[in-house]
């Protein structure tokens, strides 16, 4: 089975634009997270989204926003971008069910120049 | 005060030693503990979870988790040198995952 992946893997980027992150979880898995890696803060969780819809937000300001498609396919899009921005973007996905372990895929490095 | 702390290292070990990596957590309503390992440019691998206090094992790794002192533990047995990596311990609740800021492993051959 194939594991969650992400596009693009790379992307650098001025401040002030926008950009948008695609994430296609692992077949059959119906809830995507995203989380923000940096050296400083580490990962931080930004929001879960099961069946199209957003369960839970981190503290993040709202240029962060996400969304989620009936495939399950998710994107995440920040807005404004700040220098503070660049990071790796993480996706996670988690089988349906009562289970709690969440697959990343290999992430979105970003670069606000 | 953190919700997760961990030792970020960097951790230095010989082939064969047993490793010993340890979080502490502060939130009561964690419901859930992970251990992911990360590769240098790679997404965290899922290597274990627990729900409740006491040990779980899988092949060369015992996690460890004891709710009374908020401490979670990953062992690794037999260490390999495909085992450095850095190491991610998280609880979790409402689905949502918070991360210690991860422990640098390297096994030396």
């Amino acid at each position: 089975k194939a594991g969650v992946t992400q596009t693009p893997r790379y992307l650098i980027k001025t401040r002030g634009q926008q950009v948008t992150l695609s994430c296609s979880p692992i077949s059959g898995h119906r809830s995507v997270s995203w989380y923000q890696q940096t050296p400083g803060q580490g990962l931080q969780f930004l929001f879960e989204y099961f069946s199209e819809t957003q369960r839970n937000k981190g503290n993040f300001p709202g240029r962060f926003s996400g969304r989620q498609f009936s495939n399950s396919r998710s994107e995440m899009n920040v807005s404004t971008l700040e220098l503070g921005d660049s990071a790796l973007y993480l996706c996670a996905s988690r089988p349906a069910g009562a289970t709690w372990e969440q697959y990343f895929g290999p992430g979105t490095r970003l670069t606000v120049t | 005060q953190k919700e997760v702390e961990q030792d970020p290292g960097p951790l230095s070990v010989p082939e064969g030693a047993i490793v010993s990596l340890n979080c502490t957590y502060s939130n009561s309503a964690f419901q859930y503990f992970m251990w992911y390992r990360q590769y240098s440019r790679k997404g965290p691998e899922l290597l274990m979870y627990t729900y409740s206090s006491g040990n779980k094992e899988d092949g060369r790794f015992t996690a460890q988790v004891d709710k009374s002192s908020k401490y979670i533990s990953l062992f690794i047995r037999d260490s390999q040198p495909s085992d450095s990596a850095t190491y991610l311990c998280a609880g979790g609740s409402n689905y949502k995952l918070t991360f210690g800021k991860g422990t640098l492993l390297t096994v030396n051959p």
